[in-house]
């Protein structure tokens, strides 16, 4: 059974600081990874995705995939206290369904 | 344009209760699946749908639970009876053909229902 694995954290971080955010996954044929954003009592929603290896950016986020390690990393870069949450990675399951690991809890103090 | 709507957001039982849990997925979304979350396993996949047919259905915990799609735009998850371990956020999802295709891998969640059986 593929296994997706994250430091449940929480990862403490003072305002305009860089978060590092860590994944790692289990099956090396997965091809497609994803980071989503959970506020608190909130649903998840998809803010990043990579499929190469290398460095995808979008805004103040940064997504790092390493398919020979089996590791995918979220960088934040100056962090804000809204971006307070836990982020889930999420591993494609063939064509139709993704695994997701039980998340990351980001705090960003003012 | 809506979301994917759940009912009730939440929902208080006592064991041996059934409870029906109910989604109304974003229209032309051939895909529909069934999450549930808890703190100590995290998001799991119970079971999905596509064009209203049950593809997996391995992640269902077992024979209590059940789950229907009668047409595209409807979808039930029932526990029948529940106990007190089911307590969970219960999330359905949805997306489309063309997009996991593409591979944005986007789900589209709703608010969730937050199960609480005593």
């Amino acid at each position: 059974q593929k296994e997706v694995e994250q430091n449940s954290g929480p990862l403490s971080v003072p305002e305009g600081a860089i978060a590092s955010l860590n994944c790692t996954y289990s099956d090396r044929g997965s091809q497609s990874f994803f980071w989503y954003r959970q506020y608190s009592g909130k649903s998840p929603e998809l803010i990043m995705f990579i499929y190469s290896n290398g460095d995808k950016e979008d805004g103040r986020f940064t997504a790092q995939l390493n398919k020979a390690s089996q590791y995918v990393s979220l960088l934040i870069r100056d962090s804000q206290p809204s971006d307070s949450a836990t982020y889930l990675c999420a591993v494609n399951e063939g064509y139709s369904t993704l695994t997701f690991g039980k998340g990351t809890m980001l705090l960003v103090s003012p | 344009d809506a979301g994917v709507i759940q009912s009730p957001r939440h929902e208080v039982t006592e064991m041996g209760q059934e409870v029906t849990l109910r989604c109304k997925p974003i229209s032309g979304h051939d895909y529909l699946f069934w999450y549930r979350q808890t703190m100590m396993r995290g998001l799991e996949l119970l079971i999905y749908f596509n064009n209203n047919v049950p593809i997996d259905d391995s992640g269902m915990p077992e024979d209590r639970f059940s789950a229907k799609m009668p047409n595209a735009s409807f979808s039930t998850l029932k526990i029948q009876p529940s106990e007190p371990r089911d307590s969970a956020v219960y999330f359905c999802a949805s997306s489309s053909r063309k997009g996991f295709w593409a591979n944005t891998g986007e789900l589209f969640f709703g608010e969730g229902s937050r199960l609480t059986v005593l």
